[in-house]
């Protein structure tokens, strides 16, 4: 199965910064099917990104991705107070599909 | 877009079976080519795929859990369920249930619920 490992584990920045969060496949991601989602406490997660760089609906701009086979990205470009969250990359090309451990991005 | 209510018990005892309901609201599971699945999140832990459904029963699993589970639909009720029998406090988890398409990711998503399995 495909492990991702995401990184940092957790990213402390203060609202207005950027905020740049990584995933990285063991393996090349088919036709880079990789999702991002948001999880806030007690929340299911939620749909950000998906084919690793299409905003799902919704979704505002400040959120992108980016990233191909093996490494990928997800950036935000203006954190906003309701951004501070966890986020999980997922890949969905190959079963089993497997999420990444998870990057929590918190209030400095 | 669907909704996914999510019912069934919170505790489960070691070495029986947890059985969760997935209903779908503003949408017809029957009509729709899309795939209904399950993923759960133990503490501490990543989240886990732990199979999927398509509207005519077909069925794949993660090879992890596949001799303990069984998904199930019941269009006529709007319904999917899950099934894991044998279960012991490594199943404790939240389980979430969520609707997919072939090579898409999962999206919506149930609100989860909290499985403990103690005695």
């Amino acid at each position: 199965e495909i492990v991702l490992t995401q990184s940092p584990g957790t990213l402390s920045l203060s609202p207005g910064e950027r905020a740049t969060l990584s995933c990285g496949a063991s393996q090349s991601v088919d036709s880079n099917y990789l999702a991002w989602y948001q999880q806030k406490p007690g929340q299911a997660p939620s749909l950000l990104i998906y084919a690793a760089s299409t905003r799902a609906t919704g979704i505002p701009d400040r959120f992108s991705g980016s990233g191909s086979g093996t490494d990928f990205t997800l950036t935000v470009s203006r954190l906003e107070p309701e951004d501070f969250a966890v986020y999980y990359c997922q890949q969905y090309g190959r079963s089993p599909y497997t999420f990444g451990q998870g990057t929590k991005l918190e209030i400095k | 877009q669907p909704q996914l209510q999510q019912s069934g018990p919170g505790l489960v005892r070691p070495s029986e079976t947890l059985s969760l309901t997935c209903t779908v609201s503003y949408g017809s599971i029957g009509r729709e080519s899309y795939f209904w699945g399950w993923i759960r999140q133990p503490p501490g832990k990543r989240l886990e795929w732990i199979g999927s459904i398509f509207n005519n029963g077909n069925t794949y699993y993660n090879e992890s859990l596949k001799s303990r589970v069984t998904i199930s639909v019941d269009t006529s009720k709007n319904q999917f369920s899950l099934n894991l029998s044998s279960v012991t406090a490594a199943d404790t988890a939240v389980y979430y249930c969520a609707r997919h398409r072939t090579v898409r990711p999962f999206d919506p998503w149930g609100q989860g619920t909290q499985v403990t399995v103690s005695s």
